[in-house]
């Protein structure tokens, strides 16, 4: 049951541009959602989260929006830059119901051209 | 740099065989989860150890268990290895359960042949 959905396995886009990445989940109890970028032969690093109280949670150049209501949430990356690239996780969890199971979409991977 | 290590880096191992995968968590972390991220997909939780008690298991087979150590080191078992059980294996620290902001480790790429 894949509950946590990227639709898309890729994205590249020009350095200074915006990259915008999406995710989609099914299930309603999911409260707390993060993203997560992977370098090749590292673990995950955590980037970004927002609670299901906020709509919006900017960090710098990430910004991740939640709208609860189409069960939806994207990561926002201005200006991109080539260090950017990797591939982007997203997870939903709801930390007092399911012991931190964090479920993770298949990622996306960006590419971000000079 | 996330100061969660684990070891080996990578493994092979027979079908049929077991496996011991370690994992050294942040200091001063005292919650240590497991996932499995098989090519081209998401990491998928496998269990959660909260001061040496699993506290939280997905939806992997009794053949999958663990361990963690006063230290909050942690291991995790693999009997009866399956081809399928080839993956990249991720240890995740926390500080306490319901931080979600987990550190992950490099992970451990296992081949099952």
């Amino acid at each position: 049951d894949q509950q946590v959905k990227q639709n898309s396995p890729s994205l590249s886009v020009q350095e200074g541009r915006i990259s915008i990445l999406n995710c989609d989940y099914t299930n309603s109890m999911f409260d707390y959602f993060l993203w997560y970028k992977k370098y090749p032969a590292e673990g995950p690093t955590f980037l970004i989260s927002i609670s299901s109280i906020k709509d919006k949670n900017e960090d710098g150049r990430f910004t991740v929006f939640l709208n609860k209501s189409a069960k939806h949430l994207s990561l926002h990356i201005v200006p991109s830059q080539p260090g950017d690239s990797a591939v982007y996780f997203c997870a939903a969890t709801n930390p007092t119901y399911n012991n931190n199971d964090m479920r993770f979409g298949a990622g996306t991977r960006l590419t971000v051209k000079p | 740099e996330t100061g969660v290590t684990q070891s080996p880096t990578h493994l092979i191992k027979t079908r049929g065989q077991q496996v011991t995968l370690r994992c050294s968590s942040q200091s001063g972390h005292n919650t240590v989860s497991w996932y499995q991220q098989a090519l081209g997909q998401g990491p998928q939780f496998i269990f959660q150890y909260y001061r040496e008690e699993e506290n939280g298991r997905g939806n992997f087979p009794p053949r999958f268990s663990g361990l963690q150590f006063p230290n909050y080191s942690s291991e995790l078992n693999v009997n009866a290895l399956e081809l399928d059980d080839s993956a990249l294996y991720l240890c995740a620290s926390s500080g306490r359960v319901g931080n979600t902001e987990a550190f992950f480790g490099q992970g451990t790429r296992l081949t099952v042949v």
